[in-house]
């Protein structure tokens, strides 16, 4: 089974401009969530889409928004990007359930400057 | 608003050694409870879960953990550590009605010494 894929791997950007990071879904996976990894921290919930459509969402500004789109696969836009969004963001791909298991990708690391 | 502390960001072991790593959870209601590793420039990989049912946990790699919901606690253990067990480890907790939405601890960083 394929496992989940970001890209880029990295990505270097200038404050004020806009990203869009690229997720692609484990096979039979209908969930993705969006997680921030901040250098030395633990990450931290940005979003979640079902069947397309974004359930439930964490303490991050309007700035930040996603998409899912049929085949489950998802982006992750930042617009007007600040210093202090570099970090790693992190893809997992999911069934819809409480206990069901979060499958990570690799990450995509970004700087701003 | 819920929070997962993980004490002590960074812990040296001796490989044979013991392995323990702390986790306390904050909710009014039983959560879900995970441990996940991260080897470096990777994503996370789930270790182990409780849900319900069994308080102790079995995983991967002989990992196992214990659910005390009188502590509030969800500790991870290895009775003899291994080399390749260095890595960062997070707790993280189900996010109250949030499905499998989860909060993550700040992690703690394993090193494993000959």
């Amino acid at each position: 089974e394929t496992g989940v894929t970001q890209s880029p791997t990295h990505l270097i950007k200038t404050r004020g401009q806009q990203v869009t990071l690229r997720c692609s879904s484990q096979s039979g996976h209908n969930t993705v969530s969006w997680y921030q990894q901040a250098l030395g921290q633990g990450p931290q919930f940005i979003f979640q889409y079902y069947r397309e459509e974004e359930n439930g969402r964490g303490n991050f500004p309007p700035r930040f928004s996603g998409l899912q789109f049929p085949n489950y696969s998802s982006e992750l836009n930042v617009n007007a990007l600040e210093l202090d969004d570099s970090a790693l963001y992190l893809c997992a791909s999911s069934l819809q359930g409480v206990d069901s298991p979060l499958h990570f990708g690799n990450g995509t690391r970004l700087t701003v400057t | 608003a819920q929070s997962v502390t993980q004490l002590g960001s960074h812990v040296s072991v001796s490989e044979g050694a013991l392995v323990l790593l702390r986790c306390n959870y904050s909710s009014s209601v039983p959560p879900y409870l995970f441990w996940y590793v991260q080897y470096p420039n990777q994503g996370l990989q789930l270790l182990l879960k409780y849900t319900t049912g069994a308080t102790l946990v079995k995983g991967i790699n002989g990992f196992e953990a214990e659910f005390k919901k009188s502590e509030t606690s969800f500790h991870l253990t290895k009775p003899s550590a291994h080399m390749s067990d260095a890595a960062e480890y997070f707790c993280a907790q189900s996010q109250t009605g949030g499905g499998n939405k989860l909060t993550f601890g700040t992690g703690t960083q394993l090193k494993v010494e000959l």
